[in-house]
């Protein structure tokens, strides 16, 4: 049984790019959630999608836009990149039907240079 | 608002000492708390949650977390370190439910270190 998987693991990009980043849930979740993980610090909550739609956002500009395809998988795109945009991306997939716990990926580490 | 307090952003223990990691938590409404940990390169793994069922959770590895209300605390403690459990480890909260659980709160993390 596959557990969350990211593409891709390591990415490096040029202030002002833009980027792309996957997620395909556990096989059986229908919702995934999406953070922003700094050196250093917590996760950062950035959005959440459930059939197809954006249900939930942190406190993240416009820059940062996401989708959800109907298998559930789920891209994270941030536009015109800052040096602070230099994280680990973590995606968390879960049952949205009842208080399913999170289940992470091992994230992808983007660096703005 | 929700937010989660760790206190201790370094632990280190001997192996086979008891470990506790602290947390406290600031919550409008009733909570759900839970344990992550994280090893080097890799994601969040789930060590125990607190739903409202009973305030004293068992998570695996032979970890376990007490609710306390009036403490506004959820501490993870484990009786006996082993080496393996050196990583760093992060308590969340939630006040969603059902199709919007997802939306945790994350303290800063504590680094467990074990030495022999």
């Amino acid at each position: 049984d596959a557990g969350v998987t990211q593409s891709p693991t390591h990415l490096i990009k040029t202030r002002g790019q833009q980027v792309t980043l996957r997620c395909s849930p556990k096989s059986g979740h229908d919702t995934v959630s999406w953070y922003q993980q700094a050196l250093g610090q917590g996760p950062q909550f950035i959005f959440q999608y459930y059939e197809e739609e954006e249900r939930q956002r942190g406190n993240f500009p416009d820059r940062f836009s996401g989708h959800q395809f109907p298998n559930y998988s789920s891209e994270l795109n941030v536009n015109a990149l800052l040096l602070g945009d230099s994280a680990l991306y973590l995606c968390a997939s879960s049952w949205g039907q009842g208080d399913s716990p999170l289940h992470f990926g091992n994230g992808t580490r983007l660096t703005v240079t | 608002a929700q937010s989660v307090t760790q206190l201790g952003s370094h632990v280190s223990v001997s192996e086979g000492a008891l470990v506790l990691l602290r947390c406290n938590y600031s919550s409008s409404v009733p909570p759900y708390l839970f344990w992550y940990v994280q090893y080097p390169n890799q994601g969040l793994q789930l060590l125990l949650k607190y739903t409202s069922a009973a305030t004293l959770v068992k998570g695996i590895n032979g970890f376990e977390a007490e609710f306390k209300k009036s403490e506004t605390s959820f501490h993870l403690t484990k009786p006996s370190a082993h080496m393996s459990d050196a990583a760093e480890y992060f308590c969340a909260v939630s006040v969603d439910r059902g199709s919007t659980l997802g939306r945790l709160y994350f303290g800063r993390g504590t680094q467990l270190t074990v030495w022999p």
